[in-house]
């Protein structure tokens, strides 16, 4: 069965810090992909960041960075120099074969200034 | 902006009532996924559709039905409308259906159900 994982219901980080967003999966996929999402206080999704399964190098957008480590099945999102927009719900997403999109429970991310 | 758009913004409707919220991909996409979240259940995966087929279908309630035209733009119809169906109703598209492909999500349709 396909799961996500985000142990981290909220987290403080000091404003120009870096962040780390922890996401574990759990798939018997060989081919799968990993996403990340940021949702403000106003509702929309926004798509950060992805992964997929096969590649060798962590997936970089930016100050967001992807921690790939598949052995240990998990995609960390990494944020540098958070800033005080960063604050947001943070999504981890994987997508396997049959197309479903499964989402993690969500991180509440507050950037102190 | 990412070029899913989604239509009513915000909805308050009665119980028992029946609403039909409406979706228009990015343009190119041919994949349409629906999405519920709300507070004590988080996002939820309702239904999907490719190229006006239903492909996959996750916690859709009965009363809840789904369909997407031939232009591609897809409705969620939501009947006998209950107070716990008050959430915000993601459309998001891809451009197919491999592993890889991103889903790109409108900016949400708030209902609420009073």
């Amino acid at each position: 069965a396909q799961k996500i994982t985000q142990t981290q219901p909220g987290m403080f980080v000091q404003e120009k810090e870096a962040v780390t967003l922890d996401c574990t999966y759990d798939t018997s996929d060989q081919s799968y992909g990993l996403f990340w999402y940021k949702q403000p206080s106003s509702g929309e999704m926004i798509f950060l960041i992805y992964q997929g399964s096969y590649d060798e190098q962590n997936a970089t957008e930016g100050r967001y960075s992807l921690n790939f480590q598949k052995a240990r099945k998990s995609a960390n999102l990494v944020i540098s120099a958070s800033q005080l927009g960063d604050s947001a719900m943070y999504f981890c997403a994987m997508r396997g074969l049959f197309n479903k999109f499964y989402f993690g429970s969500g991180t509440k991310l507050n950037v102190k200034p | 902006d990412s070029g899913v758009t989604q239509t009513p913004k915000h909805l308050i409707t009665a119980t028992g009532q029946r609403v039909t919220l409406r979706c228009s991909p990015r343009s190119g996409d041919l994949s349409v996924y629906w999405y519920q979240q709300s507070l004590d259940q988080g996002l939820q995966f309702l239904i999907q559709y490719y190229n006006g087929e239903e492909r996959a279908k996750g916690n859709i309630l009965e009363r809840f039905s789904a369909q997407q035209f031939p232009d591609l733009h897809s409705e969620l119809n939501l009947s006998s409308l209950e107070l716990g169906d008050s959430a915000l109703y993601f459309c998001a598209s891809s451009q197919s259906t491999g592993s890889g492909n991103t889903i790109y999500f409108g900016e949400g349709s708030w209902l609420t159900v009073v």
